[in-house]
């Protein structure tokens, strides 16, 4: 079963920075935090990881709390191709198995 | 790095037949898993294979299910005696070891009729 738990929706206008929360009530020390998002037809896409330190790459930018029970991915210009379901999840390296929720569907707004 | 590929893309089959899937992962990704994924919902884990070793199945998939990953190469997924509440978007998603990112394929589209 999903551990995290995501907002089921947002909105956000075009070239405005969006910032999707996330819980992360059960994680374990070993969890990393990954982000994946879901374009419509298309399958999951890696977006970014952390464990502890806020990670910034291309694409986005994840704060992570400092007890890790929470993390927000920042995407700092939304677009229209930024429309889609956004899924946080508790990554473990041991297992390597991504366990997805219902994930935060993404609306941009032109 | 040509991605993960599926194939089909689109299946259709009658109620009661059997069908297979394949996927080839990224060329030297050790890590192989299988989703299915209906509408609305997120992707749901079947199972995934280190190399050619089956690790993990679903306590949810039906004997119906089977996958294999010979060689540790391509794998296959067959489903057989297809009933309706089988069609779903199954993905194939790969990786270079088990703390790595996954890559996702677009998925094999199965609609049993």
């Amino acid at each position: 079963d999903a551990k995290t738990t995501q907002p089921n929706s947002m909105e956000s206008n075009e070239e405005e920075p969006v910032h999707l929360p996330c819980n992360h009530s059960t994680i374990s020390g070993t969890d990393y935090i990954h982000w994946y998002r879901q374009l419509p037809s298309q399958g999951p896409e890696y977006v970014i990881h952390g464990l502890t330190s806020n990670v910034n790459n291309r694409m986005a930018s994840l704060a992570i709390a400092e007890d890790r029970k929470s993390s927000t991915l920042i995407l700092h210009r939304a677009t229209l191709r930024d429309a889609a379901v956004y899924y946080c999840i508790d990554f473990s390296s041991n297992t390597g198995k991504l366990i997805f929720g219902q994930g935060t569907t993404l609306q941009v707004k032109p | 790095d040509t991605g993960v590929s599926q194939d089909p893309r689109h299946k259709i089959t009658k109620r009661g037949q059997n069908v297979t899937f394949r996927c080839d992962p990224i060329s030297e990704h050790n890590r192989l898993y299988w989703y299915r994924q209906t509408l609305g919902q997120g992707p749901e884990f079947l199972t995934y294979f280190q190399n050619e070793a089956q690790l993990e199945k679903s306590r949810l998939l039906s004997d119906r299910f089977s996958a294999e990953r010979p060689k540790g190469s391509f794998s296959t997924l067959e489903i057989q005696r297809t009933e309706q509440g089988d069609s779903a978007m199954y993905l194939c998603a790969s990786s270079l070891m088990p703390a790595s990112p996954l890559h996702f394929g677009n998925g094999t589209r199965l609609t049993v009729t």
